[in-house]
């Protein structure tokens, strides 16, 4: 299986702020990599596909690139809403696999 | 706007098998892919497998053949079935479909089953 190291697992900021989550994949995945959002009791959300294809409706203050094995997802300035956990997800080979997720927190 | 609902038991006892259903609002089944995910209370998530209307299946090979995937067009659902379940199938299960190829574009908010006697 191909691992995701998703980093960090939780990060401190405010509103206004820039933050930068990273995913490494243990082997090339080309650009077959996703992000999501996701808030307690809430279902995930895809935010972002093929990493760096904003979904329909998605503010664009959320942004992804990268590709083969190291990928980046940035937000450039928080909101109150932002405030949630987000996750990769690796579909270049089965079984897809997800990072373990970084909780951004105020 | 489509919309994923999970149901079933909340607890199976070990050595039974799991049964979840997903109620697909909004969207027809037809044409997709479907998936099932789960999450361990403290834990990452985890792809189960998923399905098309095709009839074409494949599952986590992690889950060692444990898993039944079944598509019903008349009602507009997929189920789940993970048998000789342990302690550790513990998890929240999501559903979801898929986008155009791997990412999930729409996700149910996630059923909590529990295993224990």
């Amino acid at each position: 299986d191909i691992q995701m190291t998703q980093s960090p697992s939780s990060l401190s900021a405010s509103v206004g702020d820039g933050v930068t989550i990273t995913c490494q994949a243990s082997q090339d995945i080309s650009n077959y990599l996703n992000w999501y959002q996701q808030k307690p009791g809430k279902a995930p959300k895809l935010l972002i596909y093929d990493a760096s294809n904003l979904e329909t409706g998605v503010p664009p203050r959320f942004s992804g690139s990268g590709s083969g094995t190291d990928f980046t997802f940035t937000i450039s300035s928080l909101q109150p809403e932002d405030f949630a956990t987000y996750f990769c997800q690796q579909y270049g080979q089965l079984p897809y696999t997800f990072g373990l997720g970084t909780k951004l927190e105020i | 706007q489509v919309q994923l609902q999970e149901s079933g038991p909340g607890l199976v006892k070990p050595s039974e098998t799991l049964s979840l259903t997903c109620t697909v609002s909004g969207g027809s089944v037809n044409s997709y892919y479907w998936s099932w995910i789960r999450q361990p209370p403290g834990k990452g998530l985890e792809w189960i497998g998923y399905i098309h209307d095709s009839g074409r299946t494949r599952d986590n090979p992690s889950l060692r053949g444990r898993v039944t995937l079944s598509l019903d067009t008349s009602s507009n659902q997929f189920s789940l079935r993970l048998s000789s379940v342990t302690a550790a199938d513990t998890a929240l299960y999501h559903c979801a479909r898929h986008g155009a190829r791997g990412w999930l574009e729409h996700w149910g908010q996630g059923s909590l089953v529990t295993v224990s006697s």
